[in-house]
């Protein structure tokens, strides 16, 4: 089956440090990836996302590239602020299926 | 552009209550799912649905009960309330065409306690 794996958290940080959130993926033939993120007392949603191998999503300064060969989706980010303190969660959709395979979440908590 | 609207926000409920958790999209998406979130858990399915009249469980659907009647509205009931029910359950849709390329928008959440 599908599966998704994320370092576990909390990663704690100071401002302006470099971030990296690590996401390995299980699937059969070529899914999408998704990042998604959850603030205090909110939904999910969407960060960003690709399609295809070797693409790079982009949103908000966050990147992540999608590595067929090594099977990863990992997020970074050049320098973290305080307001990106939330949980995030990596994703994929297989073709020919419905449901989404999440992984687990990664806590962030970025200090002054 | 309101997106999922899920009511209500917060609901206390003694053991062996029922009651229905709404949720509605206004974005005519065919793909709606309910979730579960509890600490160090993640996010558990507890039932889909792919159109209006099309239902099927995900992985923990014990307790619960869905219908989809129409494509907006996608309600959770519970049928008998247990404490183990307690958690932030959220909805969450996605369009079906190319659908694994589709993002899902999900709500702001129900925070549902049972004493």
């Amino acid at each position: 089956g599908n599966s998704v794996t994320q370092m576990e958290g909390p990663v704690t940080l100071s401002e302006e440090a470099f971030l990296t959130i690590n996401c390995t993926y299980t699937a059969t033939g070529y899914p999408s990836l998704f990042w998604y993120v959850q603030y205090p007392g909110e939904g999910l949603q969407l960060l960003l996302k690709a399609t295809k191998a070797d693409d790079k999503g982009s949103n908000k300064g966050f990147e992540a590239t999608y590595r067929k060969e090594t099977t990863s989706f990992h997020l970074e980010k050049g320098s973290v602020q305080v307001s990106d303190s939330a949980v995030y969660f990596c994703a994929l959709r297989a073709r020919g299926s419905y449901i989404p395979t999440f992984g687990r979440g990664t806590s962030l908590i970025v200090h002054p | 552009n309101a997106g999922v609207t899920q009511t209500p926000k917060f609901q206390v409920l003694k053991t062996g209550q029922s009651m229905t958790l709404q949720c509605a999209q206004d974005m005519n998406h065919e793909y709606m799912s309910w979730y579960r979130q509890d600490p160090g858990m993640g996010l558990r399915l507890i039932h889909y649905s792919v159109g209006a009249g099309i239902t099927d469980q995900g992985e923990v659907p014990n307790g619960y009960n869905v219908s989809r009647s129409t494509t907006e509205d996608f309600p959770l009931r519970l049928l008998s309330a247990a404490p183990s029910q307690t958690s932030v359950y959220f909805c969450a849709s996605s369009g079906a065409t190319g659908i694994h390329n589709s993002p899902l928008h999900f709500g702001n959440g129900t925070r549902l306690t049972v004493t």
